[in-house]
């Protein structure tokens, strides 16, 4: 397996405009994770999802974020729109029949500057 | 809610070394216990864990942990450290059934 897949890999991008990080999860994996990673707040979590609905986004900064899972194989996080303190790395990780006690595999991650 | 202390951010040591990355947590239940590490420019990858079961937990890269769950700490430790080992090295707790929370991190440099 590729693992999990993140695209794209580094976006800079203007205040204001709309920003869009997409996932491809490990086939067969039921929980997916994202999170955002940032010197002074380190690794948050953000929302995960179990088999495709979302089950806590309490991490979820504001309503300027928004994440979807159309399907298994597919998440997206929003972000619009957006402003420069949202720069951070965005991991997406998934997991398999489990919630917390279980591996979760990480993507390389999405570099996100906005100027 | 569970939190999770890294007590140091940066652990420089000399390679073939031993070295022991401090971490504590704090949880009104039972928990799982996870260290992870990051690469340069990588996601976090899973070291070890503890669910339940014996306190010391052997993992990948000869790295090992052990759960004090009197002092509510999970060190790891590694008798031997490599250049390669230099990464960022992450310790997470989760409650069961509840999110997964993240130590601020400790950057290992292993000099030669």
């Amino acid at each position: 397996d590729a693992g999990v897949i993140q695209s794209p890999r580094h976006e800079v991008t203007e205040m204001g405009q709309e920003v869009t990080l997409r996932c491809k999860p490990i086939s067969g994996h039921d929980y997916l994770f994202w999170y955002r990673q940032t010197m002074m707040r380190g690794l948050e979590l953000l929302i995960y999802f179990n088999n495709n609905v979302p089950i806590d986004d309490s991490g979820m900064p504001e309503d300027r974020f928004s994440a979807k899972m159309p399907n298994a194989s597919f998440s997206t996080l929003k972000i619009q729109p957006s402003e420069p303190r949202d720069s951070a790395v965005y991991f997406c990780a998934s997991s398999f029949r489990g919630t917390f006690g279980e591996t979760q595999y990480f993507g390389p991650g999405t570099r996100l500057l906005v100027l | 809610a569970q939190s999770v202390t890294q007590l140091d951010s940066q652990v420089p040591v000399f390679e073939e070394a031993p070295v022991e990355l401090r971490c504590n947590y704090s949880s009104s239940v039972s928990v799982y216990l996870f260290w992870y590490v990051q690469y340069p420019n990588q996601g976090l990858q899973l070291l070890l864990k503890y669910l339940s079961g014996s306190t010391l937990v052997k993992g990948i890269n000869g790295f090992e942990a052990e759960f004090n769950k009197s002092q509510t700490s999970f060190h790891l430790r590694k008798p031997s450290v490599h250049i390669s080992d230099t990464a960022e090295y992450f310790c997470a707790v989760s409650e069961r059934n509840n999110d997964m929370r993240f130590g601020a991190g400790t950057r290992l440099t292993v000099k030669p």
